[in-house]
Protein backbone atom coordinates (compact mmCIF):
# COMPACT_ATOMS: atom_id res chain seq x y z
CA UNK A 1 0.00 0.00 0.00
CA UNK A 2 0.73 3.39 -0.38
CA UNK A 3 1.36 4.38 3.48
CA UNK A 4 2.21 2.81 6.80
CA UNK A 5 0.69 -0.36 7.40
CA UNK A 6 0.64 -1.61 10.77
CA UNK A 7 -1.24 -4.43 12.54
CA UNK A 8 -2.96 -5.64 14.77
CA UNK A 9 -5.04 -3.09 14.90
CA UNK A 10 -6.58 -3.58 18.14
CA UNK A 11 -4.62 -6.38 20.14
CA UNK A 12 -6.58 -7.37 23.86
CA UNK A 13 -4.13 -9.24 26.42
CA UNK A 14 -3.99 -10.32 29.64
CA UNK A 15 -1.66 -9.20 32.22
CA UNK A 16 1.81 -10.75 32.03
CA UNK A 17 1.40 -11.50 28.51
CA UNK A 18 4.26 -11.17 25.66
CA UNK A 19 2.64 -8.72 22.23
CA UNK A 20 3.83 -8.41 19.12
CA UNK A 21 3.05 -5.14 17.12
CA UNK A 22 4.50 -5.00 13.31
CA UNK A 23 5.00 -1.78 11.36
CA UNK A 24 5.40 -2.05 7.26
CA UNK A 25 6.52 1.61 6.31
CA UNK A 26 6.59 3.42 3.32
CA UNK A 27 8.08 1.93 0.58
CA UNK A 28 11.52 3.74 -0.13
CA UNK A 29 11.73 5.44 3.58
CA UNK A 30 15.02 4.50 5.72
CA UNK A 31 13.81 6.00 9.14
CA UNK A 32 11.55 3.92 11.15
CA UNK A 33 9.99 5.97 14.55
CA UNK A 34 7.57 3.73 17.27
CA UNK A 35 5.89 6.29 19.22
CA UNK A 36 2.57 5.84 21.99
CA UNK A 37 0.01 7.48 23.36
CA UNK A 38 -1.62 6.91 26.01
CA UNK A 39 -4.82 7.62 27.16
CA UNK A 40 -4.95 11.82 27.51
CA UNK A 41 -1.67 12.44 26.72
CA UNK A 42 0.50 13.33 23.71
CA UNK A 43 2.64 11.33 21.53
CA UNK A 44 5.87 9.78 23.22
CA UNK A 45 9.05 9.02 21.35
CA UNK A 46 10.17 5.05 22.09
CA UNK A 47 12.57 4.11 19.00
CA UNK A 48 14.12 5.07 16.45
CA UNK A 49 15.69 3.25 13.34
CA UNK A 50 17.63 5.00 10.40
CA UNK A 51 19.27 2.63 7.70
CA UNK A 52 21.82 0.10 9.05
CA UNK A 53 22.74 2.29 11.92
CA UNK A 54 22.65 1.19 15.50
CA UNK A 55 18.53 2.11 16.63
CA UNK A 56 18.38 4.88 19.04
CA UNK A 57 16.57 3.30 22.21
CA UNK A 58 16.53 6.32 24.42
CA UNK A 59 12.86 6.23 24.67
CA UNK A 60 11.84 2.83 25.70
CA UNK A 61 10.46 2.80 29.03
CA UNK A 62 11.67 -0.78 30.37
CA UNK A 63 14.07 -3.53 29.12
CA UNK A 64 10.39 -5.28 28.71
CA UNK A 65 10.27 -3.20 25.62
CA UNK A 66 12.23 -4.36 22.40
CA UNK A 67 11.81 -3.61 18.68
CA UNK A 68 13.69 -5.11 15.64
CA UNK A 69 13.80 -3.91 11.97
CA UNK A 70 14.65 -6.92 9.59
CA UNK A 71 15.46 -5.82 6.30
CA UNK A 72 15.90 -2.30 6.78
CA UNK A 73 11.86 -2.49 6.11
CA UNK A 74 9.30 -4.40 8.09
CA UNK A 75 9.69 -3.76 12.31
CA UNK A 76 8.29 -5.52 15.03
CA UNK A 77 7.70 -3.50 18.72
CA UNK A 78 7.74 -6.32 21.43
CA UNK A 79 6.38 -5.93 24.73
CA UNK A 80 7.19 -8.92 27.23
CA UNK A 81 5.23 -9.55 30.19
CA UNK A 82 2.81 -6.94 29.62
CA UNK A 83 1.14 -4.60 32.44
CA UNK A 84 -1.81 -2.34 32.68
CA UNK A 85 0.12 0.68 32.13
CA UNK A 86 1.35 -0.50 28.92
CA UNK A 87 -1.91 0.26 27.49
CA UNK A 88 -2.56 2.77 24.98
CA UNK A 89 -2.00 3.07 20.92
CA UNK A 90 1.33 2.52 19.84
CA UNK A 91 2.34 4.59 16.49
CA UNK A 92 4.81 3.61 13.78
CA UNK A 93 5.56 6.41 11.68
CA UNK A 94 7.90 6.35 8.37
CA UNK A 95 10.30 9.26 7.04
CA UNK A 96 13.12 10.18 4.37
CA UNK A 97 15.75 10.90 6.25
CA UNK A 98 19.02 12.18 4.81
CA UNK A 99 20.74 13.62 7.96
CA UNK A 100 19.68 17.53 7.42
CA UNK A 101 17.23 16.32 4.83
CA UNK A 102 14.84 15.04 7.44
CA UNK A 103 12.51 17.82 8.23
CA UNK A 104 10.68 16.40 11.14
CA UNK A 105 7.82 15.49 8.41
CA UNK A 106 6.70 12.03 9.82
CA UNK A 107 3.81 10.03 7.96
CA UNK A 108 2.32 7.91 10.37
CA UNK A 109 0.29 4.57 10.66
CA UNK A 110 -3.20 4.44 12.17
CA UNK A 111 -1.83 2.95 15.05
CA UNK A 112 -2.48 -0.22 17.09
CA UNK A 113 -4.73 -0.14 19.85
CA UNK A 114 -3.02 -2.31 23.01
CA UNK A 115 -5.48 -3.18 26.12
CA UNK A 116 -3.84 -4.83 28.81
CA UNK A 117 -6.13 -6.43 31.35
CA UNK B 1 8.41 16.95 32.84
CA UNK B 2 6.51 18.13 29.87
CA UNK B 3 9.28 19.68 28.27
CA UNK B 4 5.96 20.90 25.26
CA UNK B 5 2.80 21.81 26.73
CA UNK B 6 -0.66 22.50 24.84
CA UNK B 7 -2.86 24.20 27.80
CA UNK B 8 -5.94 24.12 26.33
CA UNK B 9 -7.67 20.90 26.09
CA UNK B 10 -10.14 21.78 23.85
CA UNK B 11 -11.12 24.68 21.65
CA UNK B 12 -14.81 25.49 20.16
CA UNK B 13 -15.01 27.99 17.08
CA UNK B 14 -17.80 28.75 14.58
CA UNK B 15 -17.44 27.96 10.80
CA UNK B 16 -15.60 31.22 8.83
CA UNK B 17 -13.34 32.41 12.29
CA UNK B 18 -10.09 32.07 13.26
CA UNK B 19 -9.19 29.17 15.20
CA UNK B 20 -5.98 29.76 17.40
CA UNK B 21 -3.95 26.90 19.38
CA UNK B 22 -1.11 27.26 21.44
CA UNK B 23 1.97 25.76 22.28
CA UNK B 24 4.58 26.21 25.01
CA UNK B 25 7.85 24.84 25.40
CA UNK B 26 10.58 24.76 27.76
CA UNK B 27 13.25 23.10 26.24
CA UNK B 28 16.09 25.88 25.09
CA UNK B 29 17.43 23.49 22.37
CA UNK B 30 14.33 23.08 20.59
CA UNK B 31 14.56 24.56 17.32
CA UNK B 32 12.37 23.22 14.88
CA UNK B 33 8.66 23.40 15.70
CA UNK B 34 5.38 21.48 13.78
CA UNK B 35 2.09 20.84 14.12
CA UNK B 36 0.35 17.51 13.32
CA UNK B 37 -3.46 16.98 12.75
CA UNK B 38 -5.24 13.91 14.03
CA UNK B 39 -8.61 12.69 13.46
CA UNK B 40 -10.19 9.94 15.25
CA UNK B 41 -8.91 6.44 14.41
CA UNK B 42 -5.83 7.91 12.02
CA UNK B 43 -2.69 8.21 12.34
CA UNK B 44 -1.65 12.14 13.00
CA UNK B 45 -0.37 13.75 9.51
CA UNK B 46 1.58 16.70 9.26
CA UNK B 47 0.61 19.96 8.92
CA UNK B 48 2.90 22.86 8.81
CA UNK B 49 6.60 23.45 10.71
CA UNK B 50 8.27 26.49 11.23
CA UNK B 51 12.39 27.00 12.27
CA UNK B 52 13.40 28.89 15.11
CA UNK B 53 15.26 31.24 12.47
CA UNK B 54 11.77 32.42 11.54
CA UNK B 55 9.02 34.01 13.41
CA UNK B 56 6.26 33.07 11.00
CA UNK B 57 5.33 30.48 8.76
CA UNK B 58 1.82 30.66 6.20
CA UNK B 59 0.57 27.67 4.47
CA UNK B 60 -3.02 28.81 2.92
CA UNK B 61 -5.09 28.66 5.73
CA UNK B 62 -2.75 27.94 8.01
CA UNK B 63 0.17 30.12 9.85
CA UNK B 64 2.27 29.28 12.60
CA UNK B 65 3.99 31.99 14.82
CA UNK B 66 6.92 31.85 16.66
CA UNK B 67 8.11 33.56 20.16
CA UNK B 68 11.51 31.99 20.79
CA UNK B 69 11.94 34.56 23.82
CA UNK B 70 8.81 33.70 25.17
CA UNK B 71 9.12 29.91 24.10
CA UNK B 72 5.69 29.97 22.93
CA UNK B 73 4.04 28.73 19.01
CA UNK B 74 0.82 29.20 18.20
CA UNK B 75 -0.70 28.13 15.32
CA UNK B 76 -3.57 30.16 13.07
CA UNK B 77 -6.52 28.87 11.00
CA UNK B 78 -8.65 31.45 9.28
CA UNK B 79 -11.11 30.77 7.68
CA UNK B 80 -12.13 27.87 10.22
CA UNK B 81 -13.88 25.53 8.45
CA UNK B 82 -15.91 22.50 9.97
CA UNK B 83 -13.69 19.54 8.20
CA UNK B 84 -10.41 21.37 10.22
CA UNK B 85 -12.40 19.88 13.36
CA UNK B 86 -9.57 17.67 14.74
CA UNK B 87 -6.92 17.17 17.24
CA UNK B 88 -4.28 19.19 16.84
CA UNK B 89 -0.55 18.25 18.63
CA UNK B 90 2.40 20.79 18.51
CA UNK B 91 5.56 19.06 18.23
CA UNK B 92 9.36 20.09 18.88
CA UNK B 93 12.22 18.59 17.89
CA UNK B 94 16.06 19.70 17.95
CA UNK B 95 18.43 19.86 15.35
CA UNK B 96 21.38 19.42 17.28
CA UNK B 97 20.12 15.70 17.58
CA UNK B 98 20.62 12.41 15.40
CA UNK B 99 16.82 13.04 13.80
CA UNK B 100 14.67 15.57 13.55
CA UNK B 101 12.36 13.08 13.16
CA UNK B 102 12.89 12.08 16.91
CA UNK B 103 9.89 14.67 18.37
CA UNK B 104 8.26 15.69 21.60
CA UNK B 105 5.02 16.46 21.67
CA UNK B 106 2.11 18.52 23.64
CA UNK B 107 -0.98 16.66 24.50
CA UNK B 108 -2.83 18.10 22.08
CA UNK B 109 -6.05 20.44 21.76
CA UNK B 110 -9.36 19.03 20.86
CA UNK B 111 -10.81 21.78 17.88
CA UNK B 112 -14.28 21.92 16.84
CA UNK B 113 -15.27 24.05 14.09
CA UNK B 114 -19.52 24.35 14.63
CA UNK B 115 -20.74 25.19 10.96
Amino acid sequence: GAGVSQSPSNKVTEKGKDVELRCDPISGHTALYWYRQSLGQGLEFLIYFQGNSAPDKSGLPSDRFSAERTGGSVSTLTIQRTQQEDSAVYLCASSLDHGGANTGELFFGEGSRLTVL
Amino acid sequence: DQQVKQNSPSLSVQEGRISILNCDYTNSMFDYFLWYKKYPAEGPTFLISISSIKDKNEDGRFTVFLNKSAKHLSLHIVPSQPGDSAVYFCAATSAGGTSYGKLTFGQGTILTVHP
